[in-house]
């Protein structure tokens, strides 16, 4: 089954901004919408962005998100310890009958 | 507000029939596409597949052969079947909900708690 290609692990002091990488192909990434979620262990995913960077009611605009090519990157500005969790950006892929992918997800640390 | 409860079985031995529930709250059954996704222990989110608008469904290439979700309105509910489970079943298994439309494709937006299901 192939995934998304996310970095496994992230890191980042309090206030500084960190930046999580999603590489996918021409049938997902690249023709389709990304979307980013957030799970702290434990819990259910929350989805954090939207249409490649449009953020869901309630979630701080320090979350910001882009796509160019067959990529995509997640953004967080001003990182605060509530913001610890894995990360894991999705794509529909248009591949067979199409369906949804995940990337393997990237754990984010504050340090 | 959509609200997704989730029960089933926990511990399978292999060769068993994985079976779960999921009841809706909150929202009209008919306005939502319903699905699974699970995530084995330490790893991922996989998607299992979902049941669309039309009453379809839609699975994931790699569980398709062995898969089933099919509902029941009457209840608002919905349910997964998982054929001839092994030990790379064991999962965390989630109940989801994204809204439906014939135009624009939402993503997966709401979620059930989650049922860790063993096979051993």
């Amino acid at each position: 089954q192939s995934v998304l290609t996310q970095p496994p692990s992230a890191s980042g002091t309090p206030g500084q901004r960190v930046t999580i990488s999603c590489s996918g192909s021409s049938s997902n990434i690249g023709s389709n919408y990304v979307y980013w979620y957030q799970q702290v262990p434990g819990t259910s995913p929350k989805l954090v962005i939207y249409n490649n960077g449009q953020r869901p009611s309630g979630v701080p605009d320090r979350f910001s998100g882009a796509r160019s090519g067959t990529s995509a990157s997640l953004a967080i500005s001003g990182l605060q310890s509530e913001d610890e969790a894995d990360y894991y950006c999705a794509a529909w892929d248009d591949s067979l009958n199409g369906f949804w992918i995940f990337g393997g997800g990237t754990r984010l640390t504050v340090l | 507000q959509v609200q997704l409860q989730q029960w089933g079985a926990g511990l399978l031995k292999p060769s068993e029939t994985l079976s779960l529930k999921c009841a809706v709250y909150g929202v009209s059954f008919s306005d939502y596409f319903w699905g699974w996704v699970r995530q084995p222990p330490g790893k991922g989110l996989e998607w299992i597949g979902e049941i669309t608008r039309t009453r379809g469904t839609n699975y994931n290439p790699s569980l398709k052969s062995r898969v089933t979700i099919s509902e029941d309105t009457s209840k608002n509910q919905f349910s997964l079947y998982l054929d001839s489970v092994t030990a790379a079943d064991a999962a965390v298994y989630f109940c989801a909900a994204r809204r439906a439309s014939g135009t624009k494709r939402y993503p997966i937006q709401h979620w059930g708690q989650g049922t860790l299901v063993a096979v051993s």
